[in-house]
């Protein structure tokens, strides 16, 4: 139990649905981040938030729209997805976000993930 | 750009069977080099953090080093419990990638 929950932990869509993965942290922490991993890929950033700010990954297609309503939980809608989108998609959650900034743990603190099947 | 690539890709390990898995990294300037487990159906989860070449972490039968181009993960006697895939990551002080991680190590230990 890491502290992270993400629900649903399977989810199959077709192209046309609408869909939505939920995240939330129970650690206190101050960011949140939305991560695709794809088979053979190195984790891929989707998105961040932070109490002062979002940012996003200018990569990501449209058809992903993250939405954070409160610093405890992290949505990603998904809308006319395609079969490359398959992936596991992993919520994290960190004390203060990791950028360039400034040294930081590294301690990212993931949720199971939401395995994503688009038919 | 920055990145990290880990080698080998796969291991294959007998009970006991010391080895090292490899992290190599170009970034312009590291502010800290990580190590994550991942096991299968789960999210990563953290093992250790290094800053500065010449900075070593252990835990249990791990041990992690860092150089000024890469770092090794070294198990020691490792037991079937141990497997799973061994992810590396770097922060830099540039870009807009707060963490980049390789592709990872997925190792196996036989009884």
């Amino acid at each position: 139990e890491t502290g992270v929950t993400q629900t649903p932990r399977h989810l199959v869509m077709g192209m046309t649905n609408k869909k939505s993965l939920k995240c939330e942290q129970h650690l206190g922490h101050n960011a949140m981040y939305w991560y695709k991993q794809s088979a053979k890929k190195p984790l891929e950033l989707m998105f961040v938030y932070s109490l002062e700010e979002r940012v996003e990954n200018n990569s990501v297609p449209s058809r992903f729209s993250p939405e954070c309503p409160n610093s405890s939980h992290l949505f990603l809608h998904l809308h006319t997805l395609q079969p490359e989108d398959s992936a596991l998609y992993l919520c994290a959650s960190s004390q203060d976000r990791i950028d360039k900034t400034k040294v930081n743990t590294g301690e990212l603190f993931f949720g199971e993930g939401s395995r994503l099947t688009v038919l | 750009e920055d990145q990290v690539t880990q080698s080998p890709e796969a291991l294959r390990l007998q009970e006991g069977e010391s080895s090292s898995l490899n992290c190599s990294y170009t970034v312009s300037g590291l502010r800290g080099l990580f190590w994550y487990r991942q096991d299968p159906g789960k999210g990563p989860e953290f093992l250790f953090t290094l800053y500065s070449a010449g900075e070593e972490k252990e835990k249990e039968r791990l041990k992690a080093t860092l150089t000024k181009k890469e770092s090794f993960l070294h198990i020691t006697a490792p037991k079937p419990e141990d497997s799973a895939t061994y992810l590396c990551a770097v922060q830099a002080d540039s870009g807009n990638t707060p963490l980049v991680f390789g592709k990872g190590t997925r190792l196996s230990v036989i009884a």
